[in-house]
């Protein structure tokens, strides 16, 4: 069936460490991907997304994903996080149709 | 820039009640869509709808149905709120595109507690 998995339910890193977000999809051929975010009380804003061509995708707020097609895996990163980046976030996939299919959400957790 | 807007922030409601929750958005799009989230289950669709007047079944349509009379205009309806509808709603809209997708613009969602 498919499918996206976050396998991360919750992450904490420090502000200004290197962040990174695991996202797999289980699908025969390669979907539209996207990060979103939602920041407590809010609701999504898209990060970034990829169709097709460069596998590595620029995003808003200095972040960056990464699609590895071999890994079916659309990992979201940031070289450097600060105190506002603390949300939900969910990777999506659109598998073939107009739907968008939400992974389950990590929820970053920044400390000082 | 898109905008959606949802009727209301939070609600609370009793069981039994009928409950309806709007969403407008204000760039001609002609799809929307309405989600529940929950935590640990991510989003989930409920309803979308392509055109007025037209709708279809998302992943989890048990109880609820919708309404869309005006473009702009997608309604949420509980006809019958249960306790297991507790959740935060979102709505969200787009445009359709030949051979390939366009991003999906949320509300801020609506927080409804059924008592």
């Amino acid at each position: 069936a498919q499918s996206v998995t976050q396998p991360d339910i919750h992450i904490t890193v420090s502000e200004g460490a290197s962040l990174e977000l695991r996202c797999n999809y289980s699908y025969g051929a390669t979907p539209y991907l996207f990060w979103y975010v939602q920041s407590p009380g809010q609701g999504l804003q898209l990060l970034l997304k990829y169709f097709s061509g460069d596998t590595l995708v620029q995003g808003i707020k200095g972040f960056e994903a990464e699609f590895k097609r071999s890994q079916s895996s659309f990992n979201l990163r940031k070289p450097s996080v600060h105190w506002s980046d603390a949300a939900e976030y969910f990777c999506a996939a659109v598998f073939g149709n107009e739907k968008l299919t939400f992974g389950t959400g990590t929820r970053l957790t920044i400390i000082p | 820039d898109v905008k959606v807007t949802q009727s209301s922030r939070y609600l609370v409601k009793r069981t039994g009640e009928k409950v309806f929750l709007e969403c407008v958005q204000d760039m001609d799009h002609e799809n929307m869509f309405w989600y529940r989230q929950d935590p640990g289950l991510g989003l989930r669709l409920i309803y979308f709808s392509y055109d007025v007047k037209m709708k279809e079944k998302g992943d989890i349509p048990e109880g609820y149905s919708v309404s869309r009379e005006k473009k702009e205009r997608f309604s949420l309806i509980l006809e019958s709120a249960s306790t297991s509808q507790t959740s935060m709603y979102l709505c969200a809209s787009s445009s359709p595109q030949a051979g390939g997708y366009n991003e999906q613009f949320f509300g801020p969602g609506t927080r409804l507690t059924v008592l």
